[in-house]
């Protein structure tokens, strides 16, 4: 079965600091990951996504993500926070064992970037 | 565009009472999805729907009843709900094509409801 899991709840920055959020994923076959961000009272908006290819991903805002195949891992990175980074952050995978219409999200974690 | 859009933001409504959400897109897609999320959890899948039809109902119970009327539109109804049903209900909406994993799915802002 397919899963993601981000072991931490809470990740606190300072603004200007790098930050991570981590995510690991377990999957048959092959991974296709994503990042999302979710502001309060707010739905989800993409930020990246690992297909194939490079293993370091850009995306939007300035976020990019290291795929890492030995460590079934998808960290997700800024080199310098924002205090309007903060959010909740959702890693997820496809499903493809229905025709990639599920996605499995992991449980969230919360970022807070303090001035 | 990649924008996907809910009405109403917001719902109040009694348990016998009947509601519908709605969600619309204009990116062509051809999959979309509803989704319950409880406060600071993940969402959940309740439907999927591709090309018109429903794919996927994830056992969910009969007081919510999904429509596709069209490739761009697509509706919960709501009747007899309960308090427990209270949540941000999300419409997202991908490409819907034979390399589903591959693809984005884009959230509309979502609809806050609350039962009483």
């Amino acid at each position: 079965a397919q899963s993601v899991a981000q072991p931490e709840d809470q990740v606190n920055v300072a603004e200007g600091n790098p930050l991570t959020v981590k995510c690991t994923y377990s999957v048959s076959g092959n991974p296709y990951l994503f990042w999302y961000v979710q502001y309060p009272n707010r739905g989800l908006q993409f930020l990246l996504k690992y297909i194939t290819g490079d293993n370091l991903v850009k995306g939007s805002y300035g976020f990019e993500a290291e795929f890492n195949k030995s460590q079934t891992s998808f960290h997700l990175k800024k080199p310098s926070a924002l205090v309007s980074d903060s959010a909740l952050y959702f890693c997820a995978v496809r499903d493809s064992n229905t025709g990639g219409f599920k996605t499995i999200f992991g449980a969230g974690t919360r970022l807070f970037v303090k001035a | 565009d990649t924008e996907v859009t809910q009405t109403p933001k917001h719902l109040v409504m009694g348990m016998t009472n009947k509601k519908s959400l709605k969600c619309e897109q204009h990116m062509g897609h051809r999959a979309m999805y509803w989704y319950k999320q409880k406060a600071k959890k993940p969402p959940e899948l309740m439907f999927v729907y591709s090309y018109e039809k429903l794919s996927i109902n994830e056992s969910v119970p009969s007081r919510f009843s999904p429509e596709c009327p069209n490739s761009s539109l697509l509706n919960l109804h709501l009747h007899a709900l309960q308090p427990e049903d209270s949540a941000l209900y999300l419409c997202a909406s991908s490409q819907g094509e034979i390399q589903g994993v591959r693809e984005t799915q884009y959230f509309g802002p979502g609809t806050r409801l609350l039962v009483l």
